[in-house]
């Protein structure tokens, strides 16, 4: 099992609906997660950073953490073209400097 | 968020030379720095992971040797890629963070390198 798992995608998502990606991570000790999105031939950008269980929002993003059951989302509402992206979801282990990513699920906006 | 400045964004070197990658925290203290290598249509694949004044630690597979990394200050981390080969080539960033508990590692632009 891959500690950090994502639907690779694609996934198409009409403009102005909501925009859902999953991840799952296996590791209980986790203790950080990260959104980041990654456009073609970039580096990736921080979205969204959740810590505690419960829904964070911030502008048209929300992101989602049930810790009990190793999950954590990511919600774009009112999804734009320029939302077409890669979008990696990272997990941070307790006591671990470093980032474990997904593979990254890929979206795209259909106009 | 917290900047980071990367440099050269791209870069072409001949077979057989040596690149020097600079990642810089321009507004925070970087206490962690991490290179990644990306290939095209891939994930992030964690090279190595450095902290301020002490040695990198390098992932499983990676030729530390081969991959300089220096991370002398709080604020500065460079990665040398030595005796580069066509097969160095790829996307490679960096990534600072300030802390380990609840604090957010941002990236740099990423440094595009062709090895000829």
């Amino acid at each position: 099992q891959k500690e950090v798992e994502q639907n690779s995608g694609p996934l198409s998502v009409p403009e102005g609906a909501i925009a859902s990606l999953n991840c799952t991570y296996s590791d209980r000790g986790s203790q950080s997660f990260f959104w980041y999105r990654q456009y073609s031939g970039k580096s990736p950008e921080l979205i969204m950073s959740i810590y505690s269980n419960g829904d964070k929002e911030d502008g048209r993003f929300t992101a989602q953490l049930n810790k009990a059951s190793q999950y954590v989302s990511l919600l774009i509402r009112d999804s734009q073209p320029s939302d077409s992206a890669t979008y990696l979801c990272a997990v941070r282990i307790s006591g671990n400097e470093k980032l474990t990513f997904g593979t990254g699920t890929r979206l795209t906006i259909i106009p | 968020g917290a900047v980071v400045s990367q440099h050269p964004s791209r870069v072409i070197c001949k077979s057989g030379t040596s690149v020097k990658i600079e990642c810089r925290s321009l507004d925070f203290q970087a206490t962690t720095m991490f290179w990644y290598r990306q290939f095209p249509k891939q994930s992030l694949m964690l090279m190595a992971t450095s902290n301020e004044g002490s040695k990198a630690t390098y992932e499983q597979g990676v030729e530390k040797d081969k991959f300089l990394i220096n991370h002398a200050s709080l604020t500065l981390s460079t990665l040398t890629v030595t005796s580069a080969h066509p097969e160095d080539s790829s996307f490679y960033i960096c990534s600072a963070s300030a802390g380990v508990v609840n604090t957010e590692a941002f990236f740099g632009q990423g440094t595009r390198l062709t090895v000829v």
